[in-house]
């Protein structure tokens, strides 16, 4: 079965650290790129940034560049986020989601999502 | 920038919906291909991609779901409209290099 799940969310104070993970299964992981997608309570899906299938390249949305940085271990098939100086903005859930096609072929899996909460 | 309309459609169960989606600049790719998707999120689930590419379906969703348009305008047409397809109802275009862009979504419910 294909399947994305997510893990590492939590509370964590203004400011702080988060990393979270992303383990896939059921698909050849290094050969699409990946992306992250989160979701303010209540709110839309916001695109954070996505990943080459090798790690070469990396783009974020401009709210979180700076901040989040994205990595990958494809022997290990997992995608990871890494949060800092985070702020009360980006609690959400955080989604992660696979693209084909060099990326164009976006977001036909999914993840459950992971929650993070940005608290003071 | 991607805008939807309407952002709340009550509908009765059997009738059709329709949503737009319209961008703010045209969305056919260089490879002549047009990349948007609409995807469904039910209360409390993660998004599911309904359609890819203007129109294709996904594996598995019903022919009631269908996806039309070019360049700038789209539309998701559900008919004969069930009580399972409420939730809310994104587009999202992967068009230009790396930069993904959801609409504000559309939330569907049942009269």
């Amino acid at each position: 079965e294909v399947q994305l799940v997510e893990s590492g969310g939590g509370l964590v104070q203004t400011g702080g650290s988060l990393r979270l993970s992303c383990a896939a299964s059921g698909f050849r992981f290094s050969d699409y790129w990946m992306s992250w997608v989160r979701q303010a309570p209540g709110k839309g899906l916001e695109w954070v940034g996505n990943i080459k299938e090798d790690g070469s390249e990396k783009y974020y949305v401009d709210s979180v560049k700076g901040r989040f940085s994205f990595s990958r271990d494809n022997a290990k098939n997992s995608l990871y986020l890494q949060m800092n100086s985070l702020k009360a903005g980006d609690t959400a859930v955080y989604y992660c989601a696979r693209a084909y096609d060099d990326g164009l072929g976006a977001f036909d899996i999914w993840g459950r999502g992971t929650v993070v909460t940005v608290s003071s | 920038v991607l805008t939807q309309s309407p952002l709340s459609l009550p509908v009765t169960p059997g009738q059709t919906a329709s949503i737009s989606c319209r961008s703010s600049e045209s969305l056919v790719h260089k490879d002549g291909n047009t990349y948007l998707n609409w995807f469904h999120q039910r209360p409390g689930q993660s998004p599911r991609r309904l359609i890819y590419k203007v129109s294709a379906r996904d594996s598995g969703v019903p022919d009631r779901f269908s996806g039309s348009g070019s360049g700038t305008d789209f539309t998701l047409t559900i008919t004969r409209v069930e009580a399972e397809d409420i939730g809310v109802y994104y587009c999202m275009h992967g068009t230009h290099w790396n930069v993904y862009s959801f609409g504000q979504g559309t939330k569907l419910e049942i009269k």
